[in-house]
């Protein structure tokens, strides 16, 4: 199994609906993230969470909310979701101590807004 | 602001030649710096990392050097490979509680 799943790996949706993404690690590390990949965008940061009860906006936050469900648990919601929301969305997690492999990111949810 | 960049989006080497992937960053104070491998369909995956009280760290096949009086880092492959060939991404922490910043990636693609 992966150190860090997400589901799902492929979304359709249509304009207004809400959505969640989910995001589980085995790895027992208390931060998590969830980044946003855009072609000749790089990796942009929408929510961090150092632990359960810390939740941190990122460089692009608006539109999506995020709940830390446990230690091993990071959702990510939009709302009501808008064509420029369409991305490939990656969770991420990483030691406090900043151990020797830095993240550990998850295979990602190709999200498609329509 | 402070950013992480890349000097080239794309770069092409015959297979067996070495491959040098450069990136310059602009935060003089960040501490810890990453080379990231994204395949297609894949999540990043963790190449390589140094810290800002080194300058150059060696694995298998990969090195990675960190130059902090330009604030330049880049990373070398041995004997490229066509399994080499991906998205690399450059990316930077500042301080403890920081998290990474990432650059906007360079492809590499091999020429058998």
């Amino acid at each position: 199994d992966a150190d860090v799943t997400q589901t799902p790996r492929n979304r359709i949706t249509k304009t207004g609906k809400r959505i969640m993404l989910e995001c589980s690690q085995t790895k027992g590390h208390d931060r998590m993230y969830w980044y946003r990949q855009d072609p000749g965008l790089g990796l942009r940061l929408i929510y961090y969470s150092f632990d359960v009860k810390d939740i941190n906006k990122g460089e692009i936050s608006d539109g999506y909310s995020v709940s830390r469900q446990a230690q091993a648990k990071f959702s990510l919601s939009l709302e009501s979701a808008i064509p420029n929301q369409t991305a490939l969305y990656f969770c991420a997690t990483s030691d406090r101590h900043w151990g020797e492999d830095g993240y550990t990111f998850g295979s990602g949810t190709r999200l498609t807004v329509v | 602001g402070e950013s992480v960049g890349l000097h080239l989006p794309t770069l092409s080497v015959q297979e067996g030649d070495n491959s040098i992937i450069n990136c310059a960053y602009s935060n003089s104070a960040s501490d810890y710096f990453i080379w990231y491998k994204q395949e297609s369909g894949k999540g990043p995956q963790f190449i390589i990392d140094i810290r800002s009280n080194m300058d150059k760290r060696q694995g298998q096949r990969v090195t990675v050097l960190l130059n902090k009086t330009v604030k330049h880092l880049s990373l070398q492959i041995a004997a490229t490979q066509p399994g080499d060939s991906a998205v690399y991404f450059c990316a930077e922490k500042t301080g403890a509680n920081s998290k990474l910043t990432f650059g906007k990636g360079i492809t590499l693609s091999v020429r058998p």
